[in-house]
């Protein structure tokens, strides 16, 4: 069964702090990876896509590990509009098909 | 920004009833996708769909289950006989050539 895998937090941290998450997937053969976020009840919102070579967005940095099938999602500097759930996403296929797989999600709550 | 859109946002239905739920994909996107999200759970995919026909499906998508585009705008899934375990949030996703996804902000279908 392919999975991606992710700590369900909650992480509660205080506002500008540095937070990471961490996530794995279970499928070697997956092609392309994403942090979405997902406030609550609403639909998830993409934040980023997530490259071999790492990536950056302003306070946001994800890191993709394919050896260890592993990938990161870091804030720094973080703000209350942050808090949110932070979805591991993973696209196992490419052309056509593409569905994607959702982790759980973590738990982000930050404060003031 | 052009947004997908669903409609309705929440839909309550008597088991064994046919919903249909409907979504407009971005303008120029080619890729759309059914998922759901069981409260409390994760986002499950259903079904893609690309160039007028169904290109993969998850073994939720069964027999109750369908999906059209109708015209050039809408794309629309079908429940035909509503279970008690279909409530839950729909998301239509789409996509042009990249692999990044847009979600609608869902319906809420709550069976009774």
């Amino acid at each position: 069964r392919k999975e991606v895998e992710q700590d369900p937090g909650p992480f509660n941290v205080p506002e500008g702090a540095t937070v990471a998450f961490n996530c794995t997937y279970s499928n070697s053969a997956s092609q392309s990876f994403f942090w979405y976020r997902q406030d609550c009840r609403k639909e998830p919102k993409l934040l980023m896509s997530v490259y071999s070579s790492g990536n950056e967005d302003g306070r946001f940095t994800a890191q993709l590990n394919r050896a260890s099938q592993y990938i990161s999602l870091l804030i720094r500097d973080s703000k209350l509009s942050d808090s949110a759930t932070y979805l591991c996403v993973v696209n196992e296929f490419g052309g056509s098909q593409g569905n994607l797989i959702f982790g759980k999600g973590t738990k982000l709550s930050v404060k003031p | 920004e052009p947004e997908v859109t669903q409609t309705p946002s929440h839909q309550v239905t008597q088991m064994g009833q046919e919903v249909i739920l409907r979504c407009v994909p971005i303008s120029n996107h080619l890729y759309f996708y059914w998922y759901r999200q069981i409260l409390g759970q994760k986002v499950e995919f259903l079904v893609s769909f690309y160039n007028n026909e169904i290109s993969e499906k998850s073994e939720i998508f069964d027999d109750q289950f369908s999906v059209e585009r109708p015209d050039g705008s809408n794309f629309t899934l079908k429940i035909r006989s509503t279970k008690l375990e279909d409530s839950a949030m729909y998301f239509c996703a789409s996509r042009r050539l990249a692999n990044e996804q847009y979600f609608g902000p869902g319906t809420r279908l709550t069976v009774t």
